[in-house]
């Protein structure tokens, strides 16, 4: 399978626990994104990478949430002191900037349960 | 700021009938792209279409199309011949267009699709 994997895709933990999601992208993508879906919602934009660097992150992405992608190739998001509203899926995409024709490739995502 | 609105939260339709989900977009974007992607219950994102706004043409993919009317920013999705596996949740979703960088997506809030056997 050549898409989007993302690792784990389940989490359960404590409130003030940390925890580390993993996204492997499309292998020649350099653009990937971090996107977070609470229930009955879209999802919705948290932060974005060309090759390793880190160009946008959104208001969502409080001092606790830090995201790399040291190589330019995976991704990790760790989410420190976690909190019961972190709970949620969280996706993540890459694409190919190489024309105009960009399409965001979505991996299964990682489901977290903050108790 | 660009915002989707998706005025549909659910709908239900009897297999091989014709369906059409309803989706606005605001925005003062010239150049930008729309999107519908699909979540079924498994919980991927899947691309179903999309649109350039400086193209006129509708979208076309099998039974998928659009209706893009970019004067009333409005992008709706028709399913043909409906089948039991769209049954999902389908995200309109919109894309700023920049010349060297991506930009992120904005998603609506969904319309959760039900196809009856």
């Amino acid at each position: 399978d050549t898409g989007v994997s993302q690792d784990p895709r389940h989490k359960i933990t404590k409130r003030g626990q940390n925890v580390t999601f993993r996204c492997d992208p499309i292998s020649e993508h350099n653009r990937l994104y971090w996107y977070r879906q609470t229930l009955g919602q879209g999802p919705e934009f948290l932060t974005y990478f060309q090759n390793e660097a880190q160009l946008e992150k959104s208001r969502l992405l409080s001092d606790r949430f830090s995201a790399e992608r040291p190589k330019g190739s995976f991704s990790t998001l760790e989410i420190q002191r976690t909190e019961q509203g972190d709970s949620a899926m969280y996706l993540c995409a890459s694409s190919l900037a190489q024309t105009l024709q960009e399409t965001q490739y979505f991996g299964p995502g990682t489901r977290l349960l903050v108790l | 700021a660009q915002t989707v609105t998706q005025s549909q939260p659910e709908m239900s339709v009897q297999e091989a009938e014709t369906v059409t989900l309803s989706c606005t977009y605001d925005t003062s974007e010239s150049n930008y792209y729309l999107f519908w992607y699909k979540q079924p219950p498994s919980r991927q994102m899947i691309l179903v279409i999309r649109q350039e706004a400086y193209k006129q043409q509708n979208a076309t993919e099998n039974r998928f199309s659009v209706n893009f009317q970019k004067a009333a920013k409005s992008f709706s999705l028709k399913i043909s011949d409906s089948q039991l596996g769209d049954t999902a949740m389908y995200f309109c979703a919109f894309m700023k267009q920049v010349m060297n960088r991506d930009d992120k997506i904005i998603f609506g809030k969904g319309t959760r699709l039900h196809i009856l056997p």
